[in-house]
């Protein structure tokens, strides 16, 4: 059964750079037509949409955060990882990091973790 | 970017009761990829219909996806207590992948 398990740094201070990695278990980061998201939701509001990556590397931002987003993968370690860069108060919410394909949505999803930016 | 509409914003409804939710996009969604996701309290969103009306693996029945272009409907067709829920839809036919705002069904 496909786990994936959110981990990083909880507190950011502002301008600074958020950064999670995603640890993918019961199933290979490799696996074929997968690829991997990122979806965030502010406290009390809804979801958004960060962006994707394949294990290849090839990657698609969001275009309301492409200057602020770069995405990785670690194939030995079967996780992939987030860094947003600059970060102010309106990124604290909770990032999420799930599978999806390019013709299925996400599907499988992780528990989530809540990252707060203050100083 | 295509922009998602749900509506109601919230729906109070009895046990038993049907719930009729909306999601109207934008722009037509091609080949129907329209999901939804139910998120309870404190949880990661759950996928329940993708392709606007297929019930992904393990949803129950009673939830079901229908509609195509730029209109979509998820009927719950007898509300149970635990589906007390946020329901957003989903379009992966373009980039970026968009969500709706979300209905808040809650349960009387």
């Amino acid at each position: 059964q496909l786990q994936l398990q959110e981990s990083g740094s909880g507190l950011v201070k502002p301008s600074q750079t958020l950064s999670l990695t995603c640890a993918v278990s019961g199933g290979s980061i490799s696996s074929g037509g997968y690829s991997w998201s990122w979806i965030r939701q502010p406290p009390g509001k809804g979801l958004e949409w960060i962006g994707y990556i394949y294990h290849s590397g090839t990657s698609y931002y969001n275009p309301s955060l492409r200057s602020r987003v770069t995405m990785s993968v670690d194939k030995s370690k079967n996780q992939f990882s987030l860094n947003l860069s600059s970060v102010t108060a309106a990124d604290t919410a909770v990032y999420y990091c799930a599978r999806r394909s390019s013709s299925t949505p996400e599907d499988n999803w992780g528990q989530g973790t809540l990252v707060t930016v203050s100083s | 970017e295509i922009v998602l509409t749900q509506s109601p914003g919230t729906l109070s409804l009895s046990p038993g009761e049907r719930a009729t939710l909306s999601c109207r996009a934008s722009q037509s969604v091609s080949s129907s990829y329209l999901a939804w996701y139910q998120q309870k309290p404190g949880q990661a969103p759950r996928l329940l219909i993708y392709g606007a009306s297929f019930r992904a693996t393990g949803i129950p029945d009673r939830f079901s996806g229908s509609g195509s272009g730029t209109d979509f409907t998820l009927t719950i067709s007898r509300l149970e207590p635990e589906d007390l829920a946020v329901y957003y839809c989903q379009q992966y036919s373009g980039s970026p992948r968009t969500f709706g705002q979300g209905t808040k069904v809650e349960i009387k």
